[in-house]
């Protein structure tokens, strides 16, 4: 089965800029996460969606990060204005029913 | 608060020695640990689950609620097994959320 898919790969950016990352999940996967990893850190959860609804954005930095996920089944991650710790890579990962996650490939971000 | 701590940034040990990658939890209810392991220009993957307990590619852990760890242990570490392992957390059932420890790097050597 094909994996998880996200996009861009790498996106360089100005601080205070707007940047969107796509992720596309495993077929028939009612759970999906973001999340950010910082170099040198595990990853952290930034928001979890069941279907299209959102389960937990605990983390989620509500003034600048937003998150949708139309139709239960691909997101959308964006961050307007980005400051220069956003730097990270941006993981997407989707579970049947909050199982075993599987990643995508990550988008590396880079604020400068 | 939940809490995974991985002590050791990288590990580094010859090919065929014993590896033991060390994870401590801090969680006051049960919790559910995972491995999960990145090669080079991979994707993360799980390892292994404390609930499965399995041997996957050689590795073991075992869940100690005493002293609150789940190490990761293989007794003859092989080239192929240089990746970073993370140990993670999942706090809740009814979330699937996972609390992700900060990763060691295991370097086999030949």
């Amino acid at each position: 089965e094909a994996g998880v898919a996200q996009s861009p790969r790498y996106k360089i950016i100005e601080k205070r800029q707007s940047v969107a990352f796509w992720c596309n999940p495993i077929s028939g996967h009612a759970t999906l996460y973001w999340y950010q990893q910082i170099l040198g850190q595990g990853p952290k959860l930034l928001i979890q969606f069941q279907n299209n609804g959102v389960v937990d954005d605990s983390q989620l930095p509500k003034d600048r990060f937003s998150a949708e996920r139309l139709k239960g089944v691909d997101s959308t991650l964006k961050i307007q204005p980005a400051k220069l710790e956003d730097s990270a890579v941006y993981l997407c990962a989707s579970s049947p029913q909050r199982n075993e996650q599987f990643f995508g490939p990550g988008t590396r971000l880079t604020v400068l | 608060a939940q809490r995974v701590t991985q002590p050791e940034k990288l590990l580094s040990v010859f090919k065929g020695a014993p590896v033991e990658l060390k994870c401590n939890y801090s969680y006051s209810g049960s919790p559910e640990l995972f491995w999960y392991v990145q090669y080079s220009r991979q994707r993360l993957q799980l390892l292994l689950r404390h609930i499965s307990r399995e041997s996957i590619k050689g590795f073991t852990a075992d869940l100690n609620k005493g002293e609150t760890s789940f190490h990761l242990k293989k007794p003859f570490a092989q080239e192929e097994d240089s990746a970073m392992y993370y140990c993670a957390l999942r706090a809740s059932s009814n979330t699937g959320k996972l609390i992700f420890g900060q990763g060691t790097t295991l370097q086999v050597k030949p």
